[in-house]
């Protein structure tokens, strides 16, 4: 049973970069090249944004509201992608998922709560 | 990007009750459109995808339709751990986006 799982800092600092890691188990990444690697954030009490998505090579669609401090990236061996977002804001506080994508997003991490504060 | 909106925004149903919930695109999705249910806490839960396609493990009670810009869910007998709330997404465009939600509670 695939199963995903974040890890990273709960706590950065504005201005700061926010890391996150999601670690693939029960399957491999690149799982014959069909399936995107996404990232998912949720403000708290508030509704889901997608951030992007990555392939096993390294392809990443971002979204353009985020592109310009983001980068995705991916390590097959490690069975592990990344999520980077610079210079982050209060604005930027949120559960993070990390989820696998078939089209849609069919399975999903638990989510880390990320907290922007001094 | 493509706007979601759901109605209603929260609703209020007995165990047993038949509920739906309506999701509408600001453009034609074709059918790529999926529903999650989320409890306080809890990941997302993917429920049906390609509009009507109940993902693995989902209960039958739980339905699909639309396509185009008109989509709904479709609880058929409401059961006491289906209080959640009910997001639709669209995955035929980037961005991808989400609908804000239609929180389902006991009356």
């Amino acid at each position: 049973q695939l199963q995903l799982q974040e890890s990273g800092p709960g706590l950065v600092k504005p201005s700061e970069t926010l890391s996150l890691t999601c670690t693939v188990s029960g399957g491999s990444i690149r799982s014959g090249g069909e399936y995107y690697w996404g990232w998912i954030r949720q403000p708290p009490g508030k509704g889901l944004d997608w951030i992007g998505s990555i392939d096993y090579s390294g392809v990443a669609y971002y979204n353009a509201s985020l592109k310009s401090r983001l980068t995705i990236s991916v390590d097959t061996s490690k069975k592990q992608f990344y999520l980077k977002l610079r210079s982050v804001t209060a604005a930027d506080t949120a559960v993070y998922y990390c989820a696998r994508q078939d089209g849609y997003f069919e399975s999903w991490g638990q989510g880390t709560l990320v907290t922007v504060s001094s | 990007d493509i706007q979601m909106t759901q109605s209603p925004s929260s609703l209020s149903a007995s165990v047993g009750d038949r509920v739906t919930i309506t999701c509408r695109a600001s453009q034609g999705i074709g059918i790529y459109l999926a529903w999650f249910q989320q409890k306080p806490g809890k990941a997302p839960k993917t429920l049906i995808y390609a509009g009507s396609t109940l993902q693995g493990g989902v209960p039958s009670r739980f339905s699909g339709s639309g396509s185009g810009t008109h989509f709904s869910l479709t609880i058929s007998s409401l059961q006491p751990e289906d209080f959640a709330t009910y997001f639709c997404q669209q995955y035929d465009a980037h961005p991808f986006t989400f609908g804000p939600g239609t929180k389902v509670d006991i009356k």
